[in-house]
């Protein structure tokens, strides 16, 4: 089983539309979770931390549920930009290595 | 302040031929990392270096060499190159060991092809 799990997609969306990614993780010692979004053939940048409380930035809102072990990201009001892949990562504090999921493609179609 | 750079961009080698792929940061990060990225497996770790002097292996390390040749120049060395190391390669810095938040920030990678 791969530490980070992640549903490969591709997710198709309307513009307008509301859309959820889930990532599995198997450490449960991993404490530092994020989201970061790769564009086509680009590297991938930070979207955004997830929190023990959850977080929003705008129309997106991360959220972290340790009992499961998972953290999810809820784009609303999908946009045409927002077409990318999304990947998760974890890691333990302290420790140097970060690991990935396999990422999520997302495209909202007008 | 340019972040993360890498050289070459694209590259095309014959198996069993060697190149060193590039990387600097200029965000006085300690820590930098070594990536390759392939369909359906998503980023892995190949080396990292958590501070000036030091390397460490990271999921995937057969085939790869790297030095940390300062602070800011972290390179990758392919000495025997071989077709299962046609990837994407992506250098990262991040600020661990200066805080708890340690976000990477990534190159813009280098497209590897091995014939």
């Amino acid at each position: 089983r791969k530490e980070v799990e992640q549903d490969p997609g591709p997710f198709n969306v309307p513009e307008g539309a509301t859309v959820a990614f889930n990532c599995t993780y198997s450490n449960s010692a991993s404490q530092s979770f994020f989201w970061y979004r790769q564009d086509c053939r680009k590297e991938p940048k930070l979207l955004m931390s997830v929190y023990s409380s959850g977080n929003e930035d705008g129309r997106f809102t991360a959220q972290l549920n340790r009992a499961s072990q998972y953290i999810s990201l809820l784009i609303r009001d999908s946009k045409l930009s927002d077409s990318a892949t999304y990947l998760c990562a974890v890691n333990i504090v302290g420790n140097n290595d970060m690991r990935f999921g396999a990422g999520t493609r997302l495209t909202v179609k007008p | 302040n340019a972040g993360v750079t890498q050289t070459p961009k694209f590259q095309v080698l014959k198996t069993g031929q060697s190149m060193t792929l590039q990387c600097a940061q200029d965000m006085n990060h300690n820590s930098m990392y070594w990536y390759r990225q392939d369909p359906g497996m998503g980023l892995r770790l190949i080396y990292y270096s958590a501070s000036e002097g030091t390397t460490d292996k990271g999921e995937v390390p057969n085939g790869y060499n790297v030095s940390r040749l300062n602070k800011r120049e972290f390179s990758l060395r392919l000495e025997s190159a071989a077709p299962s190391q046609t990837s994407v390669y992506f250098c990262a810095s991040d600020s661990r060991g200066i805080s708890s938040y340690n976000e990477q920030f990534f190159g813009p990678g280098t497209r590897l092809t091995v014939l």
